[in-house]
C-alpha cells in the first residue's frame, strides 16, 4: 500500500496562476479531506468528501475547488492563486466514521509570489 | 464554535526529564479527542483517541488522559526521538465530517 500520495511536493506560482494539487489513496477510504497548515494557525479544513461525487466545504474554502470522481482521487484546484494561499497543504483519508484515524499525505509546500 | 487550545507552544526537555503537554477544548458535545504526532516536513500521524472523561491510553513513553475540559499528553523519560510537534484535535457530536485542530506543541528533547 502506498497510503496517501500527494504531488507535487513543492510548487511556486505567480499571483493569478491556476494549478491542481493531486491526492490519491489506495486504502478504499470513503472520506478524504484537504487541510492547509500555516505557522501559528494549526491545521484548517478546506474541503472534504464522504464519497465519490460528494464534496462539501470546510472552514476555509474560498479560492479552492474540489471534485471527487473516483474513490481514490481528490484533487484540489486553485483557480487564481493569491499570496495568502502560500501554505503547506495536506490531504488525508479515512474510513467514514473513523475520522480520528485519518492517514495524512506528505504535504505540498506552495509558495505564491 | 469548537475551540482547541494547546500549551505551551514549545517545550524543551532534557533526555529523561518527564513532562506533560496540555490540550484544553470547548465543544458543545465531545465525540472524541485525538492526539497526533508530526515530524518536520511530514504529515501528522495518529497516536490516540479518547472518548470520555477518565479514559487513558498509553503507547511506549506516552500516556494520554482526558477530563471534561482538557487532555494531557504525559511523556515519561523522553528520548531525542520523541522530538516532534504534537497536535490535539476534537470531533464534536453531530460533526460527523470535521475535526478541529489545535496549533500544536513543538517538543524538543536534548540528549
Amino acid at each position: 500500500n502506498a497510503g496517501v500520495t500527494q504531488t507535487p511536493k513543492f510548487q511556486v506560482l505567480k499571483t493569478g496562476q491556476s494549478m491542481t494539487l493531486q491526492c490519491a489513496q489506495d486504502m478504499n477510504h470513503e472520506y478524504m479531506s484537504w487541510y492547509r497548515q500555516d505557522p501559528g494557525m494549526g491545521l484548517r479544513l478546506i474541503h472534504y468528501s464522504v464519497g465519490a461525487g460528494i464534496t462539501d466545504q470546510g472552514e476555509v474554502p474560498n479560492g479552492y475547488n474540489v471534485s471527487r470522481s473516483t474513490t481514490e482521487d481528490f484533487p484540489l484546484r486553485l483557480l487564481s492563486a493569491a499570496p495568502s494561499q502560500t501554505s503547506v497543504y495536506f490531504c488525508a483519508s479515512s474510513y467514514f466514521g473513523r475520522l480520528n484515524e485519518q492517514f495524512f499525505g506528505p504535504g505540498t509546500r506552495l509558495t505564491v509570489l | 464554535e469548537d475551540q482547541v487550545t494547546q500549551s505551551p507552544e514549545a517545550l524543551r526537555l532534557q533526555e529523561g526529564e518527564s513532562s506533560s503537554l496540555n490540550c484544553s477544548y470547548t465543544v458543545s458535545g465531545l465525540r472524541g479527542l485525538f492526539w497526533y504526532r508530526q515530524d518536520p516536513g511530514k504529515g501528522p500521524e495518529f497516536l490516540f483517541t479518547l472518548y470520555s472523561a477518565g479514559e487513558e491510553k498509553e503507547k511506549e513513553r506516552l500516556k494520554a488522559t482526558l477530563t471534561k475540559k482538557e487532555s494531557f499528553l504525559h511523556i515519561t523519560a523522553p528520548k531525542p526521538e520523541d522530538s516532534a510537534t504534537y497536535l490535539c484535535a476534537v470531533q464534536a457530536t453531530g460533526a460527523n465530517s470535521k475535526l478541529t485542530f489545535g496549533k500544536g506543541i513543538t517538543l524538543s528533547v536534548r540528549p
